[in-house]
This record gives structure tokens, sequence and C-alpha cells, in this order.
């Protein structure tokens, strides 16, 4: 199985939103709604942003959500601050093996 | 609150072999499926291996499927990972990560393992 496909980058001004895309299949993004979105900063662990496809954990802050249509899940930043700049992975169960996108790199301008 | 350790990283050389080890803390680690997931230098995540609750249902990526062995050891909140036959692509952070169908709320600090001659 690829890799999900994710932009390598993208960037925002502090306050505008962006939004983040990560296609995969049928047989994984497109089948199961159980998409999680990761924030990773340099050096540090992934920290869970999104689960089962727009569900947030305790903690994390509204302005992150998530959406699905057809065989690509999205991620949106709202009110962009200078903390969100990382890197950023969605992962989709597939079956047995769930399956991570290469990444995503947003900058904060 | 939730703790993940992981430990047993370190250099080794082509085909030789290294046990990665995850104390767990701050829950009940036994009703909870575990997993690894790694990271090669300035790359991406790529998941690992997974194991559930009670050990009965393990998975692998096709990449590390019969070289590494995953287990677990609930009375001492502990999850391993065996890994032989090591290769170059195989260097990496290995993380221990809390959660099931690639949802992992909970994940430790990560332990280098360095496959070199």
């Amino acid at each position: 199985q690829s890799a999900l496909t994710q932009p390598a980058s993208v960037s925002g001004s502090p306050g505008q939103s962006i939004t983040i895309s990560c296609t995969g299949t049928s047989s994984d993004v497109g089948s199961y709604n159980l998409v999680s979105w990761y924030q990773q900063h340099p050096g540090k662990a992934p920290k869970l942003m999104i689960y089962e496809g727009s569900k947030r954990p305790s903690g994390v802050s509204n302005r992150f959500s998530g959406s699905k249509s057809g065989n690509t899940a999205s991620l949106t930043i709202s009110g962009l601050q200078a903390e969100d700049e990382a890197d950023y992975y969605c992962c989709s169960y597939a079956g047995s093996s769930p399956l991570f996108g290469g990444g995503t790199k947003l900058t904060v301008l | 609150e939730v703790q993940l350790v992981e430990s047993g990283g370190g250099l080794v050389k082509p085909g030789g072999s290294l046990r990665l080890s995850c104390a767990a803390s701050g829950f009940t680690f036994s009703s909870y499926s575990m997993n690894w997931v790694r990271q090669a230098p300035g790359k991406g995540l790529e998941w690992v291996s997974s194991i559930s609750s009670s050990s009965s249902y393990i998975y692998y990526a096709d990449s590390v499927k019969g070289r590494f062995t995953i287990s677990r050891d609930n009375a001492k909140n502990s999850l391993y990972l065996q890994m032989n036959s090591l290769r170059a692509e195989d260097t990496a952070v290995y993380y221990c990560a809390r959660g099931k169908s690639g949802s992992y709320g909970y994940w430790g600090q990560g332990t280098l393992v360095t496959v070199s001659s």
C-alpha cells in the first residue's frame, strides 16, 4: 500500500485559515471514517489533533477541524497562530494496517 | 498522567538485533491496544506493528514482517519490539503509541535506532 498523499507544504498568515488535504483510495480513506491527524513540532513526538475524521481530543483547540469527501480527508486550521507552525500528518485505517500520509509542513508567515 | 517511556535504542550493525521496550504508566495497560510507529531521519511517520490488549491480534507492516516481533507483558505494563536482521533502512526513531485503527492518543518520546557498519 502506498502512503496517503498530502501537499508537501502550505502556508498562511496569522489569523487566516488553511486546509491540508489527504488523498487516499477507496480501500482506506474512502472506506472508513477513521482518519486521524497529527501535529509534530521539531524534535517532539506527534500529537493527536483529530480522530475518526472530525472528532477533537480533549484539550485540542476548536480552531482545528476535520472533514472527508470521498477518498480525500481534510484538516482545516482557522485563526492561524504562530504555534501552529509544525508538520502535520494524516493517518487512515486501512484494514489491519494503518497508513500515514507523507506529511505537510505548515509555515505561518 | 499517561506516560510511555521507550528504551533499548542504539547503534547496531546490519544484520544485527535489538530489543526495544516501552514502559507504560498512568493507565490500565492491559485494556489498550499498543503500537510501534517509526520515523526515519527527516522523513514521515510509518506504522510498524500493533498488538491488541490481550495479544490476540498482532499485525505488522510488510516492511518488517518476518523480522520484527511485537509482544507485551501486561503484568509488567510493558510493550516490546524484537528487531532482527536489521537493515540500514530500519534506522529511525521508534515511538510507542497507545490506541488503535490509526488513532493514537498517547506517544512516548521515542528511541533512536541506528543501523550502520
